[in-house]
This record gives C-alpha cells, structure tokens and sequence, in this order.
C-alpha cells in the first residue's frame, strides 16, 4: 500500500521561528490534506491541497503532485501551535480514505 | 461550518459490554462517514467507510462483527464496539464529508475508550 512518510518525528522550536515540514508519498494521492491534532486530540483541518500553493494566516502549504511530496510552513510560531501535526491522501479508486504519516510533534516553548 | 460531533467524549465500561458511539454531522449533510482508531503516539489506522442508507466497509484486519457501524441518516453514523475487552481501549474518532468521500473530510472530537 501507499507509504506516507513525515519529517522530521519531532520539532523544538522557540516562539517567533519558522518551521518547514515536509510529507513525502510512495505513489500519487488525490485529497491531500494537512491537520493539527491539539493536546486534546481534535483535529482541525488546516489545507485541504492536492496541489499548488495555499495560505492562511501564518500558515501555508505547498504541493507539487508531481513529484509526490508537500510541505507544511508556520511562520512566527507561537505556543498555541503545539500539538501533531499529520497530512493524509487517498490514493487509487479509494477516493476518500485517507492515509495518514505518522505525524510531527511541534512543540514551541515560549 | 463542517462541524461533527462525537459522543460521549469519553467512556470506561468494564470487560464484556458493549459501547456505542455517536458520530453527527451538525451541519451539513454527510454522504460518507469513516471511523479511525489512534493508539497513543501513534497516527490514524482508518477502520471502516459507512454510507447512509448501505453496510459499511471495513479495512482488512478490522473484525466487523465486532465493531458494528450503522449509518442511518445522512447527519448520523453510530459505531457500536461489542463485547470490550481492554485491548479495544483507545482513542475512536469519526470523520465526515458531503462530496460522496471525495474533498475535505471534516473530524469529530474523538472518543476515548477505556475498558477495564
């Protein structure tokens, strides 16, 4: 089955640092997405973005299909952006399910 | 918008009974809902794909006479785990989407099971 790799496990960063991270398919996926999972386990869904580039605030994501990989950037992190963050894509006739990484653990120390 | 709620949020039952789980769209209407199960630290292993109104879809390995999902309204998915035992203890979260499966899946808060 399709392979869903996140990088890096784990991030430290102080307040106010950028981050870059990454998510890197084994095959083509359709509806890729990205979501935050806060300390209590909601997860709110930040890109819907099977390709191309998308902001929202301080966040954006870019996916270049092509070449099987998107990146997540938050910029100026704040405390509040703590949690795991997953992407997740369907592949195939599976248009729906959702295969997710396994995640990257951001933490922001103030 | 693309809200769903889960209930109860949290549940411990003792070995051998059953626990249902409900899932709603609040506002929206959900073609296609999925139940995911997450142990902790660890990432979303979907468990089965329910269309209103049609048997759910169960991922191989899942045992579906064991976690029984009925989706019988477009605003309402229910996921009953029979006969708990302590290995089912984990966090149970719902997802929904109104594009027939395709697009946005939209999370419900997530229940946690813990059976003793």
């Amino acid at each position: 089955g399709i392979q869903v790799e996140q990088s890096p496990p784990d991030l430290i960063l102080q307040e106010g640092a950028n981050s870059t991270l990454r998510c890197n398919f084994s095959d083509s996926v359709n509806n890729l997405q990205w979501f935050h999972q806060n300390p209590w386990g909601q997860l709110i869904n930040l890109f819907y973005i099977p390709s191309g580039t998308k902001q929202n605030g301080r966040l954006s994501a870019t996916t270049v299909a092509t070449e099987r990989y998107s990146l997540l950037y938050i910029s100026s992190s704040q405390t509040t952006d703590s949690g795991v963050y997953f992407c997740a894509g369907s592949y195939g006739g599976s248009q729906g399910n959702l295969i997710f990484g396994k995640g990257t653990k951001l933490s922001v120390k103030p | 918008g693309a809200v769903v709620s889960q209930h109860p949020s949290w549940v411990i039952c003792k070995s051998g009974t059953s626990v249902k789980i409900e899932c709603r769209s609040l506002d929206f209407q959900a073609t296609t809902m999925f139940w995911y199960r997450q142990f902790p630290k660890q990432s979303l292993m979907l468990m089965a794909t329910s269309n209103e109104g049609s048997k759910a879809t169960y991922e191989q390995g899942v045992e579906k006479d064991k976690f029984l999902i009925n989706h019988a309204s477009l605003t309402l998915s229910t996921l009953t785990v029979t006969s708990a035992h302590p290995e089912d203890s984990s966090f149970y979260i719902c997802s929904a989407t109104g594009d027939s499966g395709l697009g946005t899946q939209y999370f419900g808060p997530g229940t946690r099971l813990l059976v003793l």
